[in-house]
């Protein structure tokens, strides 16, 4: 059964910092990893989809990496701005439909 | 052009009543997905419909139940609503129900059942 898990749960940092969630699930089989943003009692918007055949996937700031071989992935998000707090939800799709990770809360301080 | 949509946003219901949800996926957009996001959690899926027919179902009991109609629009229904089903409903659309597809989320269906 595919586990995904977001480390750290919560994350505050002041404006202008560079950042990195990291997520890790136990089934190395998939098909692609996505990354996520929920706004409080809202809907989610993709932000990254990574296939399994790539490295990593880049979009203005943010900047996705996939290691499959470890179950790994990380979200980098550069100079951090007020508008980026927001809950960053990792998912992967195998052989069952997206699984998603509890998230990461992030909070960038003015 | 207009996104997932789904109503009613907010709903609260008391224990055994039953419920229905609705989504309208984006114009074009075939496949159809739901799910139940619990406070504080990731969503876990619940079903996935394409084409009107199931095409994946998640662990979820027998009273819960969903419907795709002729113009690609949903419906979840959950019958004896237990307090354990309060929760954001998502729903989610898409092409087609290949992987590596873009998923599209609607602002969600707040339920609590008291």
């Amino acid at each position: 059964k595919q586990e995904v898990t977001q480390i750290p749960a919560a994350l505050s940092v002041p404006e202008g910092e560079n950042l990195v969630l990291n997520c890790s699930f136990t089934d190395s089989a998939i098909y692609n990893l996505q990354w996520f943003r929920q706004d409080p009692g809202k809907g989610l918007t993709s932000l990254l989809l990574i296939q399994s055949s790539q490295r990593e996937q880049t979009s203005g700031r943010l900047n996705a990496s996939l290691d499959k071989s470890s179950g790994r992935s990380t979200l980098y998000i550069a100079a951090s701005q007020p508008g980026d707090s927001a809950t960053y939800l990792c998912a992967v799709e195998g052989n069952t439909p997206l699984v998603f990770g509890k998230g990461t809360r992030l909070s960038v301080i003015a | 052009d207009a996104g997932v949509t789904q109503s009613p946003t907010h709903l609260i219901k008391t224990r055994g009543q039953h419920v229905t949800l609705r989504c309208s996926p984006i114009s074009g957009h075939k496949s159809v997905s739901w799910y139940q996001q619990v406070l504080g959690q990731g969503p876990q899926f619940i079903f996935q419909y394409y084409e009107k027919e199931e095409r994946g179902r998640g662990n979820f009991p027998d009273r819960f139940s969903a419907r795709q109609f002729p113009n690609y629009s949903s419906e979840l229904n959950v019958n004896a609503l237990l307090l354990g089903d309060s929760a954001l409903y998502l729903c989610a659309s898409s092409l087609g129900d290949s992987s590596n597809e873009k998923l599209f989320f609607g602002s969600g269906t707040q339920l609590s059942v008291l």
